[in-house]
């Protein structure tokens, strides 16, 4: 079956614009995450989904950053007045659940969507 | 706050050579360590995964290592191939949801 999809696969931003950044996950994956690679923070945790609800968003970086999911599948994240230092490659992950046998399941990434704020 | 680290940032080695990959994290309480590989441009694929009652998982010339007492994880790939060439990321489960990465090796097999 198809991987995680994401949207747009590179997007270019003035500095003060929003953005929505999408993710399809894979078919039947009830879990989603959203993490961010740039260059000077490496890859990190921004938010995870289970089902509709974010049971941890403890890695948004600032309340310019949202995100939501809606039936159970596709997900947006929103940057409100982006800023320069947003500039990085978000990355969207899926999983069947969360939680498998008493522990993390495994996540499969998307390719990202790279970010450039001018 | 868990945080980890990969030794060496950068690695060029002759085609055929055998390497470690070195991955250490501060926090011994993980539910599970993973390796992936990411190649220019692309997401991250996952190579091995190693649950915390593990100590090793091997695919092919790819064999992954696991202390969780000390915090150490290396990864090791045998006859080395031009392929292979990728930055190799180490993340480790501490929470559901939540994968911390470390930054990564940059891996060069030259022909």
């Amino acid at each position: 079956g198809a991987g995680v999809s994401q949207s747009p696969s590179n997007k270019v931003t003035e500095k003060g614009k929003d953005v929505e950044l999408r993710c399809d996950p894979i078919s039947g994956h009830t879990a989603l995450y959203w993490y961010r690679q740039s260059l000077g923070q490496g890859l990190e945790f921004l938010i995870y989904f289970q089902g509709n609800s974010a049971p941890d968003k403890s890695g948004l970086p600032s309340d310019r950053f949202s995100a939501e999911r809606t039936g159970g599948s596709v997900s947006t994240l929103t940057i409100q007045r982006t800023q320069q230092e947003d500039s990085a490659v978000y990355l969207c992950a899926s999983s069947l659940e969360a939680e498998i046998a008493g522990g993390p399941d495994t996540q499969y990434f998307g390719p990202g969507t790279r970010l450039t704020v001018l | 706050k868990q945080e980890v680290t990969q030794i060496p940032a950068a690695l060029s080695v002759p085609e055929g050579e055998n390497l470690v990959l070195n991955c250490s994290f501060t926090d011994s309480a993980i539910y599970n360590l993973q390796w992936f590989r990411q190649d220019p441009g692309k997401g991250l694929t996952s190579l091995l995964l190693i649950q915390s009652s593990q100590r090793e998982q091997t695919s092919g010339r790819l064999n992954a290592s696991l202390d969780k007492s000390s915090g150490r994880s290396t990864l090791y790939i045998a006859a080395s191939q031009p392929g292979d060439s990728a930055t190799y990321l180490c993340a480790v489960s501490t929470s559901y949801g939540k994968l911390t990465f470390g930054q990564g090796t940059i891996l060069t097999v030259h022909p």
